[in-house]
């Protein structure tokens, strides 16, 4: 059963515009949610993160928005480049287990067109 | 200033034959975790492992699969006895120790390894 969930597979953006990326979770032992971003043949990097006792972080041109009632998070990037593109993963961190695994969502792959 | 290093990067087995995935965390780091990656799936955590002790494995499988992470040396994942299932992209990561609740310190990954059952 999956925990974190990225319902979309893919989103495809033009240069200049927000991308809104999405994900549900399950799970309300989860305390901390990031976001990590992926290239092919190439390991996660981190992105930005946001602590469940908040409901908003932003970082340059990415901000993630927290809404806890609706066990939902979103990143936006604005403007988007073309070099964003790349899968983008929802992570969360269970609290109430040993603190150290990450549970990740399939991903969504955006494609940033020029 | 070096990341998280894995080796080998691709890694190519037949059945019923050993793989030994190696990760050297970035320095200072004393927490690693292995991740595994599916095709078209996400990242599923095996197992978090400090300095010559487990910590959680509970995502690893109870059969053929073990890690370790010496005082001295990288960290290994051993699969015995692979099989085609076992075929995917296997990511370490390491993280500073871990604080409080509300707090995180960020995992940083390695490249990985991909690894083909034959």
């Amino acid at each position: 059963d999956q925990q974190v969930k990225q319902n979309s597979p893919s989103l495809s953006v033009q240069e200049g515009r927000i991308s809104i990326l999405n994900c549900d979770y399950t799970n309300s032992m989860f305390d901390y949610f990031l976001w990590y971003k992926k290239y092919p043949a190439e390991g996660p990097t981190f992105l930005i993160s946001i602590s469940s006792i908040k409901d908003k972080n932003e970082d340059g041109r990415f901000t993630v928005f927290l809404n806890k009632s609706a066990k939902h998070l979103s990143l936006h990037i604005v403007p988007s480049q073309p070099g964003d593109s790349a899968v983008y993963f929802c992570a969360a961190r269970n609290y109430g287990g040993s603190q150290g695994n990450l549970i990740f969502g399939k991903g969504t792959k955006l494609s940033v067109k020029p | 200033n070096a990341g998280v290093m894995q080796n080998p990067r691709h890694l190519v087995r037949r059945r019923g034959q050993e793989a030994r995935l190696r990760c050297s965390p970035v320095k200072g780091h004393s927490h690693v975790y292995w991740y595994r990656q599916l095709p078209e799936e996400g990242l599923k955590f095996m197992v978090y492992l400090q300095k010559e002790n487990i910590i959680d494995e509970s995502g690893m499988p109870k059969e053929r699969f073990s890690a370790e992470f010496p005082k001295e040396g990288p960290s290994i994942l051993r699969i015995q006895q692979v099989v085609r299932g076992d075929s995917a992209a296997y990511f370490c990561a390491s993280s500073p120790p871990l604080p409080l609740q509300g707090f995180y310190n960020e995992q940083f990954f390695g490249p990985g390894t991909r690894l083909t059952v034959l």
